[in-house]
């Protein structure tokens, strides 16, 4: 079974700082995507980033980056010069491609401090 | 833009009612999902379905049944709540022929069951 992990369950930075939050994933699967949803606190989930397994460069959104690692199976997110309106639950997930199913981790509470 | 909308934001119930949490999707997608949230488990997938009058258990489907009777329209329902219920429940969906895989989400219902 495939499994995430987030190993941060809260983290927090001064405004305009970079963080890094890191996420592990196991699979024996070749092909399969790889997302960071935000969940602002009351708000909507919405989509960060989205990484394909097969494209060897790594998505950048923005002040969002990702550390796509395939064979250590790594898939961090970076946010620089970070904002207030950052502040968030952050949570990896992942979905084997031709299947229909998001695998969550556990989520890293991300706090930024004016 | 996609809406997900669910009936309610906050949902306080007894033990034993039977409670239904509705979900709506303007976008005709075909996928839709309800997970639970909890602290420090992340998002866990209840059920989801992939077409009207179709349904697939999720990882933690014991305690709930659904029901998707029209394509834009699935609702979760607790045949008895309890205590262990408690919880956020989130709504998502997507399509497969969509911008690979995003799911989107409602905005929650925050279920007390006392």
């Amino acid at each position: 079974a495939q499994t995430v992990t987030q190993s941060q369950p809260e983290m927090s930075v001064q405004e305009a700082e970079t963080v890094t939050l890191s996420c592990t994933y196991d699979t024996s699967e070749n092909n399969y995507y790889l997302f960071w949803y935000k969940q602002p606190p009351s708000r909507q989930m919405i989509l960060v980033i989205r990484q394909e397994a097969y494209k060897q460069q790594n998505a950048t959104e923005n002040r969002f980056s990702v550390n796509f690692q395939k064979a250590a199976k790594s898939f961090s997110l970076k946010i620089s010069d970070s904002q207030l309106g950052d502040t968030a639950m952050y949570f990896c997930a992942f979905m084997t491609e031709g299947a229909q199913k998001l695998v969550f981790g556990q989520g890293t509470r991300l706090t930024i401090n004016p | 833009d996609v809406k997900v909308t669910q009936s309610s934001r906050y949902l306080v119930k007894r033990t034993g009612e039977k409670v239904f949490l509705e979900c709506v999707q303007d976008m005709d997608h075909e996928n839709m999902f309800w997970y639970r949230q909890d602290p420090g488990l992340g998002l866990r997938l209840i059920y989801f379905s992939y077409d009207v009058k179709m349904k697939e258990k999720g990882d933690i489907p014991e305690g709930y049944s659904v029901s998707r009777e029209k394509k834009e329209r699935f609702s979760l329902i607790l045949e008895s709540a309890s205590t262990n219920q408690t919880s956020m429940y989130l709504c998502a969906s997507y399509s497969a022929s969509g911008t690979a895989y995003e799911q989107y989400f409602g905005p929650g219902t925050r279920l007390t069951v006392t």
